[in-house]
């Protein structure tokens, strides 16, 4: 049974701090993996997708990669600002069962100003 | 603006009550989805739609009814409410893409916050 974990589950740092966000997952068979951010009661935002087949995907400031060996995604934030306080949550989408997509719990961000 | 509009927002009902929630979409995209949002769980999908008139379901599909009779327009019913589907439900996206439409990214709604008393 596939198990998304995402470590920490709680960071707080001061602005302009690099940070990197991690997640883990225990069945390699996916199509992608895909980071979202979740605002207090809003929906979930795509930050970015990563195919099985790519390693890595970068948007502005955010990188994500991805060792689909070792089961093992992180999201990288450059100079991280207060505005970026919100839920990372990440989701693989399993090769079995259709569109069958598996979240993690998420990690909660909060950036001091 | 283009996107997914859930409603209502907020939601009360009682245990044995029938209840929709809407979802709409502009962007014409194939593919729809509902998801639960709880504590402890995290989001679950619940039922799906390939396109119109196609749906399948998800991972707890019990107690819930859809339909698809319109691309933009995908509707959640619970047909009989009961205090274990209180959540926040979650509706989303994804457009068909040539090759795998596996690939293509999930876009959300804001939810819709179900109370069943």
């Amino acid at each position: 049974k596939q198990e998304v974990t995402q470590i920490p589950a709680a960071l707080s740092v001061p602005e302009g701090e690099n940070l990197v966000l991690n997640c883990s997952f225990t069945d390699s068979a996916i199509y992608n993996l895909q980071w979202f951010r979740q605002d207090p009661g809003k929906g979930l935002t795509s930050l970015l997708l990563i195919q099985s087949s790519q390693r890595e995907q970068t948007s502005g400031r955010l990188n994500a990669s991805l060792d689909k060996s070792s089961g093992r995604s992180t999201l990288y934030i450059a100079a991280s600002q207060p505005g970026d306080s919100a839920t990372y949550l990440c989701a693989v989408r399993l090769q079995t069962g259709g569109f069958k997509t598996i979240f993690g719990a998420g990690t909660r961000l909060f950036v001091k100003a | 603006d283009a996107g997914i509009t859930q409603s209502p927002r907020y939601k009360i009902t009682e245990t044995g009550r029938q209840v929709t929630l809407m979802c709409h979409q502009t962007w014409s995209h194939s593919y729809m989805f509902w998801y639960r949002q709880d504590l402890g769980h995290g989001l679950r999908l619940i039922y799906y739609s390939a396109a119109a008139d196609i749906t399948d379901k998800g991972e707890v599909p019990d107690g819930y009814v859809v339909s698809r009779s319109k691309t933009e327009n995908f509707p959640l019913t619970l047909e009989s409410a009961t205090r274990s589907q209180t959540s926040v439900y979650f509706c989303a996206s994804s457009e068909r893409l040539r090759g795998s439409s596996y690939n293509s990214p999930l876009h959300f709604g804001n939810g819709t916050r179900l109370t069943v008393t």
